[in-house]
């Protein structure tokens, strides 16, 4: 059964910086890539950023590009968000999401529960 | 950015019943579509992907259609635990969502 489990969340002030981490269980974690997903409270989905199964490849969203790092441990069966220079808007629920095929095809067959990031003085 | 317009916003229906959800996108996507249930405290979960295929474990009755700028999720009849809200999702460049598609018990 594939498993992501997101950790690392909080209430953290503007500015500062935050790592949310996922484990990942139950698929070859290596073969696939991942992806961060956030939902701001009452807004719908909106994609942060994603990441190659080698790490080659690595997008972002407009909103956090320079400011979000994604990274992977394929060792460690782990995905990870830097997330330096924090904005109110940054508040939201994240989710950890892993591509649907292992050609990298974006969309997301499995999801974590989130880890909850609120940004507020 | 392509922009996704999901309408209608709330979809009021009784359990049996049809549903039919609207997604519109700024310029053409192809076929390369997807929709998510998402219900509160839940993970989404992959319904449909490029356009009409069915993901794994989900129903015959979620069914989606369409192509270029215009698609259409269908609910042939209304189960109770499909009261949730929809979204889609393209991937022809970058990845956006859609503003989501509520369908709630009337």
């Amino acid at each position: 059964e594939v498993q992501l489990v997101e950790s690392g969340g909080g209430l953290v002030q503007p500015g500062r910086s935050l790592r949310l981490s996922c484990a990942a269980s139950g698929f070859t974690f290596d073969d696939y890539a991942m992806h961060w997903v956030r939902q701001a409270p009452g807004k719908g989905l909106e994609w942060v950023s994603g990441i190659s199964w080698k790490s080659g490849s690595k997008d972002y969203a407009d909103a956090v590009k320079g400011r979000f790092t994604i990274s992977r441990d394929n060792a460690k069966n782990s995905l990870y968000l830097q997330m330096n220079n924090l904005r109110d808007e940054d508040t939201a629920l994240y989710y950890c999401a892993k591509s649907h095929t292992n050609s990298g095809t974006r969309y997301f067959d499995h999801w974590g529960q989130g880890t909850l990031v609120t940004v507020s003085s | 950015e392509i922009v996704l317009t999901q309408s209608p916003a709330t979809l009021s229906l009784s359990p049996g019943e049809r549903a039919t959800l609207s997604c519109r996108a700024s310029q053409s996507v192809s076929n390369y579509l997807a929709w998510y249930q998402k219900k509160p405290g839940q993970a989404p979960r992959l319904l449909i992907y490029d356009t009409s295929n069915r993901a794994t474990g989900i129903p015959a009755r979620f069914s989606g259609s369409g192509s270029g700028t215009d698609f259409t999720l269908t609910i042939s009849s209304l189960e109770p635990e499909d009261f949730a809200v929809y979204y889609c999702q393209q991937r022809t460049n970058w990845l956006t969502f859609g503003g989501g598609t509520k369908v709630e018990i009337k």
